[in-house]
């Protein structure tokens, strides 16, 4: 059975205090990973896709990165909007089109 | 920016009611998806739709969820006898297929009483 787990389940951070949200998986085979943002009443808001081991990317002050066993999201120089709930879900390659996803993180922006 | 409509953005129905879930998904998309959220757990999988008919569903969509495609651009779910434990948030989603990520609507909150 797929598996995501994320850490930690809430973070408070200081605007302009960089952090890294941990995604770890299990899956049998895995064809993608995705980030989302949450805002709350609302639905996922697509971020990134990576696809193999070694691979990163960018969007502003947010970069993902992919090992074998995790992935992380590294914010730098947060900003009170970028306060969200953040889900890691992966696609595997045993299990079609359907993403299971993780609980989620909830970051927390303070001025 | 294309988006997923959803509609309506919440609905209140007795238990045992039919309701319908309805869904305008993005135009040239091929892949379509229900999914949903309970009150503060995580997204799940409902099911999948692609070329008329259903491509994957979970355990969850059993036989009181049915979906349909009854024109060009709407996306439809429906539970036919409502139970509490429906209550949820249910996202539509659509995508190209492939790799692309799904892009979804901004949910309708269903509260089943």
């Amino acid at each position: 059975e797929d598996q995501v787990t994320q850490s930690p389940e809430a973070l408070r951070l200081q605007e302009g205090e960089s952090s890294s949200l941990n995604c770890s998986y299990t899956v049998s085979g895995l064809r993608g990973l995705f980030w989302y943002r949450q805002d709350p009443g609302k639905g996922p808001e697509f971020l990134f896709t990576l696809y193999s081991a070694g691979e990163e990317k960018e969007k502003e002050r947010l970069k993902a990165t992919l090992t074998k066993k995790e992935s992380f999201l590294h914010i730098t120089a947060p900003k009170p909007e970028d306060s969200a709930t953040y889900l890691c879900a992966v696609q595997a390659e045993t299990s079609g089109s359907r993403l299971t996803f993780g609980e989620g993180t909830q970051l927390t922006v303070n001025p | 920016e294309p988006e997923v409509t959803q509609t309506p953005s919440h609905q209140v129905t007795q238990m045992g009611q039919e309701v319908i879930l309805r869904c305008v998904p993005i135009s040239n998309h091929l892949y379509f998806y229900w999914y949903r959220q309970i009150l503060g757990q995580k997204v799940e999988f409902l099911v999948s739709f692609y070329n008329n008919e259903i491509s994957e569903k979970s355990e969850i969509f059993d036989d009181q969820f049915s979906v349909e495609r009854p024109d060009g651009s709407n996306f439809t779910l429906k539970i036919r006898s409502t139970k509490l434990e429906d209550s949820a948030m249910y996202f539509c989603a659509s995508s190209e297929g492939g790799l692309y990520g799904y892009t979804f609507g901004s949910g309708t909150r269903l509260t089943v009483v």
